[in-house]
C-alpha cells in the first residue's frame, strides 16, 4: 500500500508563477518530511523540510506546509523558473522504530515554461 | 565533499547472470542505503549500513541480493542469477547521523537492464 501519495504525476505552469506540489500520508508514525528534486540521469537531490511540530518551513523560493490533522503537505515554489523543471518527490520519516528509513512518493514532473 | 558516487552507471547483462555494483560514499558519512528505483515509482527502501554493520534488509531484498560494507567504506551490492524483474535504478545514498538532521545525499545511480 501507498503510504507517501503524489497523486498529480504531472504539473505545467508558467514561468514566475507559483508551483504547487501536493502530497498526502496515511501513516500517522511519519514525523517528518522533505522533498526531494531530481533532474534525469540524476539521484534525487534534497530540497527542504519540515518536522510535524511544524507547519510551515521556508527556504528561499520554496515553502513547504504541513497540514497534520488532514495527513496532507504541500511544496509551494515561487516564482517558478524553467531550472525547476524536474521531478519532485515528497518523502516522510516516522518515529518508530525505522527511523532511518525513507518511504518516498511516486513523484510529480513538474514543467516550468519559459 | 565529493558526493556519492557510483559504478558502473550503466549495467546491460543476460537473464541468470551475476552483477555486482559500487558505492562509494561521502567520506565523513557513517550511514549508507541503498534504494531501488523502478519506472513509474519513487525509490524503495533496499537497505542500510551503520558504519560495517548492516542493521535492516528489505523484504524487497531476496536471498539473491547480497550487500556488503567492509570497513565501513564503500558499499556493494550483488544480484545474483538476475531475472527480468530486477531491471531497475539501483541508487546509494549516505547520511552522517540520523535523518531529522542529515538528509540522504544519493548517487547517481547505477541503471541496471536484465535482458
Amino acid at each position: 500500500d501507498q503510504q507517501v501519495k503524489q497523486n498529480s504525476p504531472s504539473l505545467s505552469v508558467q514561468e514566475g508563477r507559483i508551483s504547487i506540489l501536493n502530497c498526502d500520508y496515511t501513516n500517522s508514525m511519519f514525523d517528518y518530511f522533505l522533498w526531494y528534486k531530481k533532474y534525469p540521469a540524476e539521484g534525487p537531490t534534497f530540497l527542504i523540510s519540515i518536522s510535524s511540530i511544524k507547519d510551515k518551513n521556508e527556504d528561499g523560493r520554496f515553502t513547504v506546509f504541513l497540514n497534520k490533522s488532514a495527513k496532507h503537505l504541500s511544496l509551494h515554489i515561487v516564482p517558478s523558473q524553467p531550472g525547476d523543471s524536474a521531478v519532485y518527490f515528497c518523502a516522510a520519516i516516522g518515529s518508530g522504530g525505522s527511523n532511518y528509513k525513507l518511504t518516498f512518493g511516486k513523484g510529480t514532473l513538474l514543467t516550468v515554461n519559459p | 565533499d565529493t558526493g556519492v558516487s557510483q559504478n558502473p552507471r550503466h549495467k546491460i547483462t543476460k537473464r541468470g547472470q551475476n552483477v555486482t555494483f559500487r558505492c562509494d560514499p561521502i567520506s565523513e558519512h557513517n550511514r549508507l542505503y541503498w534504494y531501488r528505483q523502478t519506472l513509474g515509482q519513487g525509490p524503495e527502501f533496499l537497505t542500510y549500513f551503520q558504519n560495517e554493520a548492516q542493521l535492516e534488509k528489505s523484504r524487497l531484498l531476496s536471498d539473491r541480493f547480497s550487500a556488503e560494507r567492509p570497513k565501513g567504506s564503500f558499499s556493494t551490492l550483488e544480484i545474483q542469477r538476475t531475472e527480468q524483474g530486477d531491471s531497475a535504478m539501483y541508487l546509494c545514498a549516505s547520511s552522517l547521523g540520523g535523518q531529522y538532521n542529515s538528509p540522504l545525499h544519493f548517487g547517481n545511480g547505477t541503471r541496471l537492464t536484465v535482458t
